[in-house]
């Protein structure tokens, strides 16, 4: 199994701003995705983190709203930029490889005021 | 394009009670189903992973099964407990360019004691 750790846990931002959150695997995974949980609602995908090269983003999610970095195979970043409110919502970082269990951190809960 | 089901949104129950959760999806094509647990405000935890030639997998009180051909999952939760109170989600990882996992709604689990 993988242990995720994501940072920050929480936050309270100011509409305008961006706020970067930090995705650390326990061990070298293939796969690293971003989801976004809102509120009362299931997972959506937000972008798959390619190792050495851009983000591959879901429809309705671009690189400038949501820059994602992933510099090896255990670490990655996703940027919430220029937040409104809407952007309120719980962040999840997920690894595994794919035939095996999807593991995920313990989640960002950003509000945006 | 994939969807998932889960049936029923809620669901309330007296403790020790035996129960099913049930998730359906759309495309049968999929290379494993996996059943998660979320607590309020927090990540997902993974209780049971299935691969696509698996019919069903075990762990301690709960039981999870897979029909792939008729694109169903049952969850079999033994001898509820209050501390199983929660949100139980289903995804499905299918194939294409990143093998991205798609959530259903989830159940809202309350075992009462």
């Amino acid at each position: 199994s993988a242990v995720i750790s994501q940072k920050p846990s929480r936050d309270i931002c100011q509409r305008g701003t961006s706020l970067t959150i930090q995705c650390q695997v326990d061990s070298q995974v293939t796969m690293m995705f971003w989801y976004r949980q809102q509120p009362g609602q299931s997972l959506t995908l937000i972008a798959t983190a390619n190792q050495g090269s851009e983000a591959t983003y879901e429809s309705g999610f671009v690189i400038d709203k949501f820059p994602i970095s992933r510099p090896n195979l255990t670490f990655s970043t996703l940027t919430v930029s220029n937040m409104s409110p809407e952007d309120s919502s719980i962040y999840l970082c997920s690894a595994g490889q794919m035939n095996t269990e999807a593991f995920f951190g313990q989640g960002t809960r950003l509000t945006v005021v | 394009k994939q969807e998932v089901t889960q049936i029923p949104a809620a669901l309330s129950v007296p403790e020790g009670e035996n129960l099913v959760l049930n998730c359906s999806f759309t495309d049968s094509a999929i290379y494993n189903l996996q059943w998660f647990r979320q607590d309020p405000g927090k990540g997902l935890t993974s209780l049971l992973l299935i691969q696509s030639s698996q019919r069903e997998q075990t762990s301690g009180r709960l039981n999870a099964s897979l029909d792939k051909s008729s694109g169903r999952s049952t969850l079999y939760i033994a001898a509820s407990q209050p501390g199983d109170s929660a949100t139980y989600l289903c995804a499905v990882r299918s194939g294409g360019s990143n093998y991205k996992l798609t959530f259903g709604k989830g159940t809202l689990l309350t075992v009462n004691p």
